[in-house]
């Protein structure tokens, strides 16, 4: 399984894009990129998903680079609501698990 | 709604007294699974279920027991709760495999004294 690494905290204020790296240079062909987000202790939350193409939702932006060894979740437009945990997972779509490392805290400052 | 339901959300109980904390989602979800949240180790997976009396073992089993007579309930059961199981558990569920979008429940907290 490849391995994720994020850096711990970011901070963003309210309104501005926020940008979230994660490196994975050891991606396999079939392996995707998820992105999750924890609230406080909720259960986390599905964000996006994505192979190689950039992906779009109503949540977010997912950003792939073209050797797949990184990638980037964009929050357009950050909220205080969007203060989480916010997790990188690359898995194939068989797995049994979701691997969670520690995330990055990313805090939105009003 | 679609929905992860989980009770009890929070539960002291003592050393030894059997639980259950159970789990139902309303979406005919397949595959289902338990997680449990440690500070510093993250989210680790107890178990999960592909189908219906299809169970098998995540990466911490111990301690734990499950089961999948229906397709909507998938219970967690803690036959002899011990302090080392206190932690916040999240049961999931989704469509397909880990692979496919996961929806978590609100989570239950235990504390076993």
């Amino acid at each position: 399984d490849a391995k994720t690494t994020q850096p711990p905290s970011m901070d963003c204020a309210e309104g501005r894009a926020a940008n979230l790296p994660c490196n994975h240079s050891t991606i396999s062909g079939n392996e995707y990129v998820y992105w999750y987000r924890q609230i406080h202790s909720q259960g986390p939350q599905y964000i996006i998903h994505g192979l190689k193409n950039n992906e779009t939702n109503e949540m977010a932006s997912l950003i792939i680079t073209e050797d797949r060894k990184s990638s980037t979740l964009i929050l357009p437009h950050a909220t205080l609501r969007d203060t989480a945990v916010y997790y990188c997972i690359v898995r194939t779509p068989q797995a049994q698990k979701l691997v969670f490392g520690q995330g990055t805290r990313l805090t939105i400052n009003p | 709604e679609a929905q992860v339901t989980q009770n009890p959300r929070y539960l002291i109980t003592v050393t030894g007294k059997k639980l259950t904390v159970t789990c139902s989602q309303n979406m005919n979800h397949e595959y289902m699974s338990w997680y449990r949240q440690d500070p510093g180790l993250g989210l680790r997976q107890i178990y999960y279920s592909m189908n219906v009396e299809v169970t098998d073992k995540g990466d911490v089993p111990e301690g734990y027991k499950v089961s999948r007579k229906e397709k909507r309930n998938f219970p967690l059961i803690l036959e002899s709760p011990s302090p080392n199981q206190t932690s916040l558990y999240f049961c999931a569920s989704s469509l397909g495999p880990a692979g496919y979008e996961q929806y978590f429940g609100p989570g239950t907290r235990l504390t076993v004294t």
